[in-house]
């Protein structure tokens, strides 16, 4: 029973590139996040949504957006697509307020050439 | 920002063996929480203990956190070969975020 899905596991992207990862969960949560994971660095978060239309950074948002128009999906978006962005990148959902778990996607796995 | 340290950072074990590993933070939480990862793939919640809980169980796991040294540390035992992964804590603030440490790699050997 999958309930945040990622819609490529693996995705090829040129430099320079518009590139957009999709995440979408039925659980009806609030909050939304994407992360991405690099050997040495962990888990970094890139920007987060705690509701529809609303965003806010997160420590390493640069060369990247978002979009939350509605509830269950979470874009991310790489402007112009470049090799340093070649990462692991996570998305994950949590009930409103700071108490709950998250639920993470399986991960898509990102090369710009 | 990285709020936690997980100490070991690698961890090798044979079968039946208990292993615990041990998160360090910064700043004041709300909550801290477990997570495990194989590889490639997301990551699966395990447990979450909130700041004013001092130990949590839930089956194999165990888990304890000390506000007061801002360490926490998560005990599986009679580790079985399918818990060979890597487990990160992370915590939560006021703000909601969680923040992720760096992980520690677990292998058992059957």
């Amino acid at each position: 029973d999958v309930k945040v899905t990622q819609s490529s596991r693996y995705l090829v992207k040129r430099t320079g590139e518009k590139v957009f990862l999709e995440c979408v969960q039925d659980m009806d949560h609030e909050n939304m996040f994407w992360y991405r994971q690099d050997p040495g660095l962990g888990l970094r978060l890139i920007y987060f949504s705690y509701d529809v239309k609303m965003k806010e950074k997160g420590d390493i948002p640069e060369g990247y957006s978002v979009s939350r128009e509605k509830k269950e999906r979470f874009s991310l978006i790489l402007e112009s697509a470049s090799t340093n962005q070649t990462s692991m990148y996570l998305c994950a959902s949590s009930l409103g307020g700071s108490l709950g778990g998250y639920t993470f996607g399986s991960g898509t796995r990102l090369t710009v050439v | 920002s990285q709020q936690g340290e997980e100490d070991p950072q690698a961890l090798s074990i044979q079968e039946g063996e208990n292993a615990t590993m041990n998160c360090s933070y910064k700043t004041s939480i709300n909550n801290l929480q477990w997570y495990r990862q194989n590889s490639g793939r997301g990551l699966v919640h395990l447990i979450l203990i909130r700041s004013n809980e001092r130990e949590k169980h839930s089956g194999r796991l165990r888990v304890t956190l000390d506000t007061s040294k801002k360490s926490s540390s998560l005990l599986i035992t009679a580790s079985r070969a399918a818990d060979t992964a890597s487990y990160f804590c992370a915590t939560t603030g006021n703000t909601g975020k969680l923040i992720f440490g760096q992980g520690t790699t677990l292998q058992v050997k059957p």
